[in-house]
């Protein structure tokens, strides 16, 4: 079946560090692709998404670009902030159903220090 | 706050117990969802439903989990005969029919001691 996996972590930077998350999925269809990020106390919020091959997804200086050769979506920001500081969940969705089914891989909790 | 809410936002019960977990997605939203997230794991999906209609069950919805959406608002999950094993973060989600993007609440966690 489909999956997604993730680099463990923690990942831990000093503020103003390049960040990459490394995301390779499985999947036997054509997935949207997707970052969520949960911080400490709050639900997971949706930070980027790419639909389709070659997409690049951005949003609060964060990037990925969904790669189909390597069936990745590595997810990078040039200079991370200490309010970076959260767990990132890269995840794949299975429209198959007619719905957005979202696969989840395990997480990967950063932490960014002054 | 118009984003989806879920009730109780914690709950430590006995095992045996049953419990009832309450979720109010965004009130536009159509499509609710429901996730089971362990420590140190990324959520797993339970169920969705369409409106009122429950559409697709995960095989980790055992015969103790039921699921409800009456009248396609609100949706309750509900665990009898709690174990210990069922000790998670229960998440709850939304989304609207043309985007698809979810939209998730804080989750209720569940202590079975």
């Amino acid at each position: 079946g489909d999956s997604v996996t993730q680099m463990e972590g923690p990942v831990t930077l000093s503020e103003e560090a390049f960040l990459t998350i490394n995301c390779t999925y499985t999947a036997t269809g054509y997935p949207s692709l997707f970052w969520y990020v949960q911080y400490p106390g709050e639900g997971l919020q949706l930070l980027l998404k790419a639909t389709k091959a070659d997409d690049k997804g951005s949003n609060k200086g964060f990037e990925a670009t969904y790669r189909k050769e390597t069936t990745s979506f590595h997810l990078e920001k040039g200079s991370v902030q200490v309010s970076d500081s959260a767990v990132y969940f890269c995840a794949l969705g299975d429209f198959s159903g007619g719905y957005n089914k979202l696969i989840f891989g395990a997480g990967t909790r950063l932490a960014v220090h002054p | 706050d118009t984003g989806v809410s879920q009730n109780p936002r914690h709950k430590i019960t006995k095992r045996g117990q049953n419990v009832t977990f309450r979720c109010d997605p965004i009130s536009e939203h159509n499509r609710l969802y429901w996730y089971r997230q362990t420590l140190g794991q990324g959520p797993e999906f339970l169920t969705y439903f369409q409106n009122e209609a429950q559409l697709e069950k995960s095989r980790l919805l055992s015969d103790r989990f039921s699921a409800e959406r009456p009248k396609g608002s609100f949706s309750t999950l509900e665990i009898q005969r709690t174990e210990q094993g069922d000790s998670a973060m229960y998440l709850c989600a939304s989304s609207p029919p043309v985007t698809g993007e979810l939209f998730f609440g804080e989750g209720s966690r569940l202590t079975v001691l």
